[in-house]
This record gives structure tokens, sequence and C-alpha cells, in this order.
């Protein structure tokens, strides 16, 4: 069973850093590419990036590049989001999720999310 | 910039139908867009509904489907139940692998 299990979230200060991590387990966490989508309290799903299964490729929403970096270590089986220069807009549920593919990209599993609170 | 556009809100009877829409500010949805959709209840992570425009997800009962309908992308439920009073977004496919949901739509069964 696919397990995807978000930690590192809290409340920070504008400006401050912020390590998400996501301890994957249940699947070969090596062969697939990850993502992170966030939704911001009352709001909807937004995308933020994605990172291919060897890390290779890396992509990013428009809002969060150059503050937001997403890595992964195979050897972990974990997925990171690097939060830096944070604005009360990043305020959000982080989730963590697994695409696959199947004719097309789709996510097909999701974490619980990690909450980050971008305040002073 | 384009966005990913859909009802904020919808309304349907118990066993009813009802089609919810996905579209774009700019332009038409096509399969190459890669269309999938999300039911979200209050409290919970999203829940993988439809992928690849049409194929339903492991454990997602037959009475979800989804199509292109005209210019966009469509989830329909058919015989609605209570159960399936929900949030339901749609991510799409934007090119060079950058992705994109839409607004989410609410959706009552009363």
């Amino acid at each position: 069973e696919v397990h995807l299990v978000e930690s590192g979230g809290g409340l920070v200060q504008p400006g401050g850093s912020l390590r998400l991590s996501c301890a994957a387990s249940g699947f070969p966490f090596n062969s697939y590419s990850m993502t992170w989508v966030r939704q911001a309290p009352g709001k909807g799903l937004e995308w933020v990036a994605t990172i291919k299964h060897d890390g290779s490729e890396k992509y990013y929403v428009d809002s969060v590049k150059g503050r937001l970096t997403i890595s992964r270590d195979n050897a972990k089986n974990s997925l990171y989001l690097q939060m830096n220069s944070l604005r009360a807009e990043d305020t959000a549920l982080y989730y963590c999720a697994r695409w696959t593919f199947s004719g097309s990209w789709y996510i097909e599993y999701w974490g619980q999310g990690t909450l980050v609170t971008v305040s002073s | 910039q384009t966005v990913v556009t859909q009802e904020p809100s919808f309304s349907v009877s118990p066993g009813g139908t009802v089609t919810l829409t996905c579209g774009l500010s700019s332009g038409s949805v096509s399969t190459s867009h890669y269309p999938s959709w999300y039911q979200q209840t209050p409290g919970q992570a999203p829940r993988t509904l439809i992928y690849s425009t049409n194929s339903r997800s492991s454990g997602v009962p037959d009475r979800f489907s989804g199509s292109i309908l005209g210019n966009k992308a469509a989830l329909t439920i058919t015989g609605a139940q209570t159960d399936d009073e929900s949030d339901y977004y749609c991510i799409l496919h934007m090119g060079s692998a950058i992705w994109m949901f839409g607004g989410g739509t609410k959706l009552t069964v009363l």
C-alpha cells in the first residue's frame, strides 16, 4: 500500500525558511516523479512543483521560482521542499503526491498534508 | 496568462445527473491537456477520480465518468448520492511540464 507522510510544517515569520519532508513507502520511490501541491485556507488546490524520478528535472509554478526548491533522496525514499523567503501568501496545507503515467500523467496518490503558516 | 476555469458551485438532486466542466480562459481543452479530476471533502486529502480524460481510478464507482464536451473537459455524475457532496477539482497540463488546477466546483446534493 502506498503511503506518503509529510512533516516539517509550522509557524514561520515572513522572510523565513522551512524545509518540508515527505516519507514515501509501498512503491519503488526511485521510479516515480513526485510533486508538491498546496491549498491555502479555504481556497483551492495549487500545483507547486514536480521532480522527475531521478531528480534530473524540476518544474515550478511561477510564483515560487527562486524561493522554493524541490529535491529528493532516493536512497531515503524521501521528497523535500526547501522554502526560503517565505511570504504570507505561502500559508497553506502542503500535500506530497505521486505522479503515475497510464496513457497520460496524473496524480494518483496523496499524502495528508503538512500545514505551513507564515505570519509575524 | 491562461487559467483553468470551473463552475464555482453546482447543485444536484439525489439520483440526478450533473456535469461539471473544466475549461480554459483562452482556447479549448483537448486530450493533450491530460485532464484529470479529484474529489475533496472538508478536512480530507484529495481523492483521484478520473485520469487521462475518461479513465476511472481504482475503486471509483462507475457513476463517475469523464469526457471532452465541446471545448471543455467534463466530469459527469450519474445518479448522484449524498456522499458525492464535495469539492471537485480538475487539473490540466499547460505544456512544458507545467500544470494548473481549476478553482474547483463545490457540489451540493439536495
